[in-house]
């Protein structure tokens, strides 16, 4: 089946422009996860939804930085007046209770470039 | 705090050979630790995973061992191809549940 999928792909944009990237999970997939991956870093956790419960915001490293998810389903992740260090992958992935809560899927990533 | 340590960050084995990473978590509460296989430009990718109510499990070439007492697991790569140079991620949950906390990576290495 269709797995996580992001757009867009690659993002270059100018210092101080805002951004949008979005995320479509696996179908049926109650959990969604935001990271960040730094040039030959680890995962880095942004922000979690489950279901219609209050989203765990702890890992956003700033204010310019916020989440949305409408119907359960799509995630928006974004990033106002971008700045040089938000330069990175960011990640999506998704899980279903069903499959056990920490099965974790990524999509393959929206590279955002900061000039 | 929480923290997961991955050992080695490179690794350079001949094709055939066996390849071994470690990590270390520092949450005793910790139940799940998975494994990621990330290609270039890729996302992360699920190879194997392993929950604290067993020691060991295998599927095919990859084989993953917990010891709970020593809070260290390892991934076990046997019979290496070439395909299998990749970066490996182990992580593990957050105390919240809310999240998977990653190791910074092992870049393995497979040459023919």
């Amino acid at each position: 089946g269709a797995g996580v999928s992001q757009s867009p792909s690659n993002k270059v944009t100018e210092k101080g422009k805002d951004v949008e990237l979005r995320c479509d999970p696996i179908s049926g997939h109650t959990a969604l996860y935001w990271y960040r991956q730094s040039l030959g870093q680890g995962l880095e956790f942004l922000i979690y939804f489950q279901g219609n419960s209050a989203p765990d915001k702890s890992g956003l490293p700033s204010d310019r930085f916020s989440a949305e998810r409408t119907g359960g389903s799509v995630s928006t992740l974004t990033i106002q007046r971008t700045q040089q260090e938000d330069s990175a992958v960011y990640l999506c992935a998704s899980s279903s209770l069903a499959g056990g809560f920490y099965e974790q899927y990524f999509g393959p990533g929206t590279r955002l470039t900061v000039t | 705090g929480e923290n997961v340590e991955q050992h080695p960050s490179t690794l350079s084995v001949q094709e055939g050979d066996s390849a071994v990473i470690k990590c270390t978590y520092s949450d005793s509460a910790s139940n799940y630790f998975p494994w990621y296989k990330q290609e270039l430009g890729k996302g992360p990718q699920l190879i194997i995973d392993i929950r604290s109510n067993v020691g060991e499990k295998k599927d095919q070439r990859i084989a993953v061992t917990l010891n709970k007492t020593a809070k260290h697991f390892s991934l076990h790569i046997t019979e290496t191809q070439p395909e299998d140079s990749a970066v490996y991620f182990c992580a593990a949950p957050n105390q919240a549940g809310t999240a998977l906390i990653f190791g910074k990576g092992t870049t393995l290495s497979v040459s023919s």
